[in-house]
């Protein structure tokens, strides 16, 4: 049974352009997690989503940054215009439907120049 | 106020020791989960052990042990017999309903362990 599958898992890109992370999460689970981890520091909340929904983006810049989950395919994590600030590891995480455990994928490091 | 909180930023143990790194947790949800979670060097997350609110005994995964006690709010990881492979950053994290059939995680700031050889 595949994990979370994250690609790519290094993107760079220079300061104006778009930055598109993809996310599939493990078979059967249909709730996917979005977080970012700056340098040294713990995970943050982005948003959270099921398959057409959005369930919570408390956690998401206002500006720039979107999340989808169709119904098929994987989720997207999509940040336009990028800045030097967005340069950050961004991890997905899924979970089964009902009362379960929150699996990471291996993470997508992002590098702004 | 901080709902998961862990207070060592940073805990050394020597090899074959057992060490325990904290984390507390505040919620008013009866129902609610606690997670450890490791982040190795090479930057993955990876899932170490449950407890649920409701379980009564305390969680175990091989040399892992979750210390849980409900009435303090804390969770404690316990790692036993340390390896050099143990020194990682640990993130504690608790799962609680946000709506019916959603659930919000909320992740502490974790705690950098060194296994000294």
């Amino acid at each position: 049974n595949a994990g979370v599958m994250q690609n790519p898992r290094h993107l760079v890109r220079r300061r104006g352009q778009e930055a598109r992370l993809r996310c599939s999460p493990m078979k059967g689970h249909s709730h996917v997690y979005w977080y970012r981890q700056l340098p040294e520091e713990g995970l943050k909340f982005m948003v959270y989503l099921q398959k057409e929904n959005i369930i919570d983006e408390s956690g998401m810049p206002k500006e720039r940054f979107s999340a989808e989950f169709p119904k098929e395919g994987p989720s997207i994590l999509r940040i336009q215009q990028v800045v030097r600030g967005d340069s950050a590891a961004y991890f997905c995480a899924s979970s089964p439907p009902q009362y379960g455990t929150q699996y990471f994928g291996p993470g997508t490091r992002l590098l702004v120049l | 106020a901080q709902k998961i909180t862990q207070t060592q930023p940073g805990m050394f143990v020597q090899e074959k020791e057992a060490v325990t790194l904290d984390c507390t947790y505040d919620t008013s949800d009866p129902s609610y989960g606690l997670f450890w979670y490791k982040q190795p060097s090479s930057g993955e997350m990876i899932f170490l052990i449950y407890q649920g609110s409701y379980d009564q005994q305390n969680a175990t995964e091989g040399r892992y042990s979750l210390n849980f006690q409900k009435a303090r709010k804390s969770a404690n990881l316990v790692i036993s017999a340390s390896q050099l492979g143990d020194s990682a950053m640990y993130f504690c994290a608790m799962r609680e309903e946000a709506t019916s059939g959603t659930y919000k995680y909320i992740f502490g700031t974790g705690t950098r362990l060194k296994v000294l050889a």
